[in-house]
């Protein structure tokens, strides 16, 4: 079983405070690397597949990158909003048909 | 809008019944899912598809066996439930390996008692 590992595990921020998680994984397994949102209540939804070394991805206030080689990702949230407040997973895909998801990272950001 | 339906969003079964989770999308995707996720250890994959009638097992699939008889549905079946196996259960779907992201379910929450 591929070991993919995030961290912080839980994070409280303030409104309009930036913040980062980290996912890393075993380098040598590498086709691509998801990051999806999970809002209570609703279905995970997909924010960025990652294939390339050095790739950065932004979708608004969001942003990743990536570091194939030494097998990690960072997720970055500018200016965090209540609206940010979810469950932040990564996945590691092997090429192999299946994700491999981390344990995720919950945010919670208070007015 | 593409779609993937689970059948239930809460369920609450006896400890030795038969549980029927039913997962249907309808964006054609070759590609179907079942993982579990339980606090602290985030989606643990039980069963995934990879065509009609097709199935491998994933890295929990003790307890649990599939059903994919048409391809827009995949099936997860519990022979006799136990405590052991309330959790959240998502389905998911992509086009085919290596074809970009999942497309999730709301995910069914199971009780068992």
């Amino acid at each position: 079983i591929l070991n993919v590992e995030q961290s912080p595990q839980s994070l409280h921020v303030q409104e309009g405070d930036s913040t980062n998680f980290t996912c890393s994984f075993p380098s040598s397994n590498f086709y691509a690397l998801h990051w999806y949102r999970w809002e209570t209540a609703k279905s995970p939804e997909a924010l960025f597949v990652m294939t390339l070394n050095g790739d950065e991805k932004k979708k608004g206030r969001i942003s990743a990158t990536l570091n194939t080689k030494e097998g990690y990702s960072y997720l970055y949230i500018k200016g965090s909003q209540p609206e940010d407040s979810a469950t932040y997973l990564c996945a590691l895909d092997t090429g192999r048909r299946a994700l491999t998801f981390g344990s995720g990272t919950r945010l919670q950001v208070q007015p | 809008d593409v779609k993937v339906t689970q059948s239930s969003r809460y369920l609450v079964k006896r400890t030795g019944e038969k549980v029927f989770l039913e997962c249907v999308q309808d964006m054609d995707h070759e590609n179907m899912f079942w993982y579990r996720q339980d606090p602290g250890l985030g989606l643990r994959l039980i069963y995934f598809s990879y065509d009609v009638k097709m199935k491998e097992k994933g890295d929990i699939p003790e307890g649990y066996s599939v059903s994919r008889e048409k391809k827009e549905r995949f099936s997860l079946i519990l022979e006799s439930a136990s405590t052991n196996q309330t959790s959240m259960y998502l389905c998911a779907s992509r086009k085919g390996p290596n074809t970009g992201e999942l497309f999730f379910g709301e995910g069914s929450r199971l009780t068992v008692l």
